[in-house]
């Protein structure tokens, strides 16, 4: 059975600061979603990953992929408030497009000035 | 386009009666996905379906839960009869070429 794991579950971010998520997942897989979600509101997609050391960037968010070591990271630099919400990384098993994807349970992150 | 349509967006349902949710999915997307929310459970995969037909419903609970998608621009998530424990939000989610774009969900509550 696939296994996504997220870690930390929760993180207590300082304005400024920089922070790093971990995306563990134990299959192998080229594809890997990273989705943002505010409380009570829908999945929002920040990346998608597509090969072995993809690297994306929005803004003050950082996205990368490791397929060997079945790792992708999702890196924070300088946290502001804005940033408060859930992430969420999510693997496609089958490696092809329209089959589904497998979530983590998500990383909370609450910024704090 | 208006990115994936949920249809409706709360439901308050006495336990035993029947629920339809509804998705219409972004045009020309040829995939459809249902996820069901819980805080204990997270994000789980419910169905899903390649140009109307499913593939993997491993994820439906029970018999009480049945999903169709009769042509490309519909699809129905139903609960016959509903419990408490379906209270939850459910996501219908469509897909091409690898992006997998999210509805607004439904927030399900089950008395």
């Amino acid at each position: 059975e696939l296994k996504v794991e997220q870690n930390p579950l929760f993180l207590s971010m300082q304005e400024g600061k920089n922070y790093t998520i971990y995306c563990n997942y134990s299959t192998t897989s080229d594809r890997l979603y990273w989705y943002r979600q505010d409380p009570g509101k829908s999945l929002e997609s920040l990346f998608v990953l597509l090969s072995n050391g993809a690297v994306k960037q929005e803004g003050r968010l950082m996205a990368s992929l490791d397929t060997k070591a079945r790792l992708s990271t999702l890196h924070i630099t300088a946290a502001v408030h804005d940033l408060s919400a859930t992430y969420f990384c999510a693997v496609n098993p089958s490696n092809q497009a329209g089959t589904a994807l497998i979530f983590g349970k998500g990383t909370t992150l609450s910024v704090s000035s | 386009d208006a990115g994936v349509i949920q249809s409706p967006r709360h439901e308050v349902t006495e336990m035993g009666q029947e629920v339809t949710l509804r998705c219409k999915p972004i045009s020309g997307h040829n995939s459809l996905f249902w996820y069901r929310q819980t805080m204990m459970r997270g994000l789980e995969l419910l169905i899903y379906f390649n140009n109307n037909v499913p593939i993997d419903d491993s994820g439906m609970p029970e018999d009480r839960f049945s999903a169709k998608m009769p042509n490309a621009s519909f699809s129905t998530l139903k609960i016959q009869p509903s419990e408490p424990r379906d209270s939850a939000v459910y996501f219908c989610a469509s897909s091409f070429a690898g992006e997998v774009f999210f509805g607004s969900g439904t927030q399900l509550s089950v008395l």
